[in-house]
């Protein structure tokens, strides 16, 4: 079975970074890209970035570029995404999520809280 | 990049049908797939239809999405609602530069 499996939450200060894991199996991790979205509290769905555990392309959504850094370590079959110069703003469950084919999720991870506070 | 327009909220009574709009702001909705997935408080987003009207494995027959090009919308439908539809429900696209997620409609079943 395909599992996500996220780190765990995390806790920043404002200007701080934070790097989130996304762990997969049960599937060639070279074959698909992973995606980022994130949820704010009570808000709704956002994307954020994807990249290709194949050739390591990435795609950011504008409003991220610069502060986002997403890579893989095929050796693993783990994806990180790197969030720079957090926000309160930036509180909000992060998912990352299978791609299936470059259009849609198909499998997502549990989700990794991210609380931006001083 | 584009946007999906979906109502806030809408509440049905159980055992009704009820049809939750996704509006595409700019290009035509045929031309990328449409997804819909259901997220209940506490849990992550499942998939109830992709490809603009296929359901996954598990997902019960009452569930049946559909594109409208004339309203660039599309469309989610829950026939013979049950309490445990209640969750919070997200149309999503995409393009060259990425996914687009609706906003979510809130649905209430009582």
């Amino acid at each position: 079975q395909v599992q996500l499996v996220q780190s765990g939450a995390e806790v920043k200060k404002p200007g701080a970074s934070v790097n989130i894991s996304c762990k997969a199996s049960a599937y060639t991790f070279t074959n698909y890209g992973i995606s980022w979205v994130r949820q704010a509290p009570g808000q709704g769905l956002e994307w954020m970035a994807w990249i290709s555990a194949y050739n390591g392309h990435r795609n950011y959504a504008q409003k991220f570029q610069g502060r986002v850094t997403m890579t893989t370590d095929t050796s693993t079959s783990t994806a990180y995404m790197e969030l720079r110069s957090l926000r309160s703003d930036d509180t909000a469950v992060y998912y990352c999520a299978r791609d299936s084919g470059g259009y849609r999720p198909d499998y997502w991870g549990q989700g990794t809280l991210v609380t931006v506070s001083s | 990049n584009f946007m999906l327009t979906q109502p806030l909220s809408m509440s049905e009574s159980p055992g009704k049908t009820v049809t939750i709009s996704c509006t595409r702001s700019s290009g035509s909705i045929a031309s990328n797939y449409v997804q819909w997935y259901q997220q209940r408080p506490g849990s992550g987003p499942t998939t109830v239809i992709y490809e603009d009207n296929q359901r996954p494995s598990g997902v019960p027959d009452r569930f049946s999405g559909s594109i409208d090009s004339s309203s660039n919308s599309a469309s989610l439908t829950i026939s013979g609602l049950k309490t445990e539809d209640e969750a919070d429900y997200y149309c999503q696209s995409y393009d060259d530069s990425g996914w687009v997620f609706g906003g979510g409609t809130k649905l209430t079943v009582l």
